[in-house]
C-alpha cells in the first residue's frame, strides 16, 4: 500500500531564500509524482509533474526532482517570496492504482 | 475558463439532509475523480471514472454516497442523510488518463461542506 509522508510539515522563512520541500513515498512502483499549490481554502493548483522515466522537471523557479530507487522527491524553490506562502503537497500515481496518494502537506510562510 | 468547475462552493445543511455537488470536467479528458480533504489533511480518493464508467470505489465511500457521469462529461456526487462528519471539501479533478504526461491531474476549486 503506497504511503506519502511530507517533511517539515510547516516552514517559515524570509524571503529571498532558497528551500527545499520533501517527500518520500513507500511503493517505488509508481508511474508519476505530482506537485502541487493549494491556498487557504482552495483548490489545488498543479505545478510539477515527474514521471517515472524523468529525473527532474522545472518551472521558473521552482524544480522538482525524483528518485525512484529510494522513494524520494524532492521541490525546490528559487529565491522565495511572499507570495510563494501556501501549503505544498506531493502526490504519487502508482502502477497497480488509478489514483492520486497524497501526502499531509508542506505549509510555508515566507515573510518579508 | 477551460478549467475543472464546481458547483456550488459552499454547501450549509442540516444532520440528516441530501446533499449534490456537481463537476465539470475540462473539455475532452476522460478521467474524472472525486476526492475529499479534512483540515490539515491531504485529499483522500473517494472515486473515478474513465468515461461514464465508475471504475474504482473507495471504502470511504459508504452507501450514503453515489456519483454519476451519465454522458461521459459532466458528474454529481450525491450524500444522503448527512452526518457531521461528512463535513470536508470536496475536490474534483480530471485527465485525458492517456497514460505518460495525460495523467497529469487538474483541480477545481472544490465544493466546502457544512453539516450542522
Amino acid at each position: 500500500k503506497q504511503e506519502v509522508t511530507q517533511i517539515p510539515a510547516a516552514l517559515s522563512v524570509p524571503e529571498g531564500e532558497n528551500l527545499v520541500l520533501n517527500c518520500s513515498f513507500t511503493d517505488s512502483a509508481i508511474y508519476n509524482l505530482q506537485w502541487f499549490r493549494q491556498d487557504p481554502g482552495k483548490g489545488l493548483t498543479s505545478l510539477l509533474l515527474i514521471q517515472s522515466s524523468q529525473r527532474e522537471q522545472t518551472s521558473g523557479r521552482l524544480n522538482a526532482s525524483l528518485d525512484k530507487s529510494s522513494g524520494r522527491s524532492t521541490l525546490y524553490i528559487a529565491a522565495s517570496q511572499p507570495g510563494d506562502s501556501a501549503t505544498y503537497l506531493c502526490a504519487a500515481f502508482s502502477y497497480n492504482t488509478d489514483k492520486l496518494i497524497f501526502g499531509t502537506g508542506t505549509r510555508l510562510q515566507v515573510f518579508p | 475558463d477551460t478549467g475543472v468547475s464546481q458547483d456550488p462552493r459552499h454547501k450549509i445543511t442540516k444532520r440528516g439532509q441530501n446533499v449534490t455537488f456537481r463537476c465539470d470536467p475540462i473539455s475532452e479528458h476522460n478521467r474524472l475523480y472525486w476526492y475529499r480533504q479534512t483540515l490539515g489533511q491531504g485529499p483522500e480518493f473517494l472515486t473515478y471514472f474513465q468515461n461514464e464508467a465508475q471504475l474504482e470505489k473507495s471504502r470511504l465511500l459508504s452507501d450514503r454516497f453515489s456519483a454519476e457521469r451519465p454522458k461521459g462529461s459532466f458528474s454529481t456526487l450525491e450524500i444522503q442523510r448527512t452526518e457531521q462528519g461528512d463535513s470536508a471539501m470536496y475536490l474534483c479533478a480530471s485527465s485525458l488518463g492517456r497514460g505518460g504526461a495525460d495523467n497529469e491531474q487538474f483541480f477545481g476549486p472544490g465544493t466546502r461542506l457544512t453539516v450542522l
